[in-house]
């Protein structure tokens, strides 16, 4: 069972572009929902968070959008630029402090 | 500032073999977590770790796997009997109880021939 599905797979986005990449999930006791940011041959980082209490959350040219009643929250990422080409995951925590996390996104941004 | 370190870099073994992955949470995180991703797939959770107990594992983590906290610094993730399967990269993680945030070494690309 995937209790978190991301979409899309892969993303092209010319360099000053939006970026959108989109996060369903199933369990309505998820209580924290993280973007990560991966660079090949790194480990994830954390890039942004939200609360299911929190409609919309923004650091920088980072947004989290989150729609509680539609079980969905996406990132977007504004004036995107090359470094941000990396793979981003959505992930979703239990109150058993397990996470969940997306398939993951991998984002080019064309020069 | 503050970083979660994991040895080795690079793990080859045989299969059978017993391996012993090793992480260094962030000092005064409470939460450990062990990550596994198997190369350009999703990060998939392992078990967590909260006051020298597993608090969550997954269907992955069965009784070839094993999480010590040995000393007040250290937390290993042990594989008895590694199955080609295994290969992928172990990610460790911790944070504190609150907030949520959790912090990723760099990983241990683990290669079983």
């Amino acid at each position: 069972q995937q209790q978190v599905k991301q979409s899309p797979q892969s993303l092209i986005v010319q360099k000053g572009g939006i970026s959108i990449i989109n996060c369903a999930y199933e369990n309505t006791a998820f209580d924290y929902f993280p973007w990560y940011q991966q660079f090949p041959g790194k480990g994830p980082a954390l890039l942004i968070a939200i609360r299911p209490d929190v409609s919309e959350k923004k650091e920088g040219r980072f947004t989290i959008s989150f729609n509680k009643s539609a079980k969905q929250f996406s990132l977007h990422i504004m004036d995107s630029q090359p470094g941000d080409s990396a793979t981003y995951f959505c992930a979703a925590k239990n109150n058993f402090n397990k996470f969940y996390f997306g398939s993951g996104t991998k984002l080019n941004v064309k020069p | 500032e503050p970083e979660v370190t994991q040895t080795p870099s690079h793990q080859v073994t045989q299969m059978g073999q017993e391996v012993i992955l090793r992480c260094v949470p962030i000092s005064n995180h409470l939460y450990f977590y062990w990550y596994r991703q198997i190369l350009g797939q999703k990060v998939e959770f392992l078990v967590s770790f909260y006051n020298n107990e597993i608090s969550e594992k997954s269907e992955i983590f069965d009784d070839q796997f094993s999480v010590e906290r040995p000393d007040g610094s250290n937390f290993t993730l042990k594989i008895r009997s590694t199955k080609l399967e295994d290969s992928a990269m172990y990610f460790c993680a911790s944070r504190e109880v609150l907030p949520y945030e959790q912090y990723f070494g760099p990983g241990t690309r683990l290669t079983v021939t």
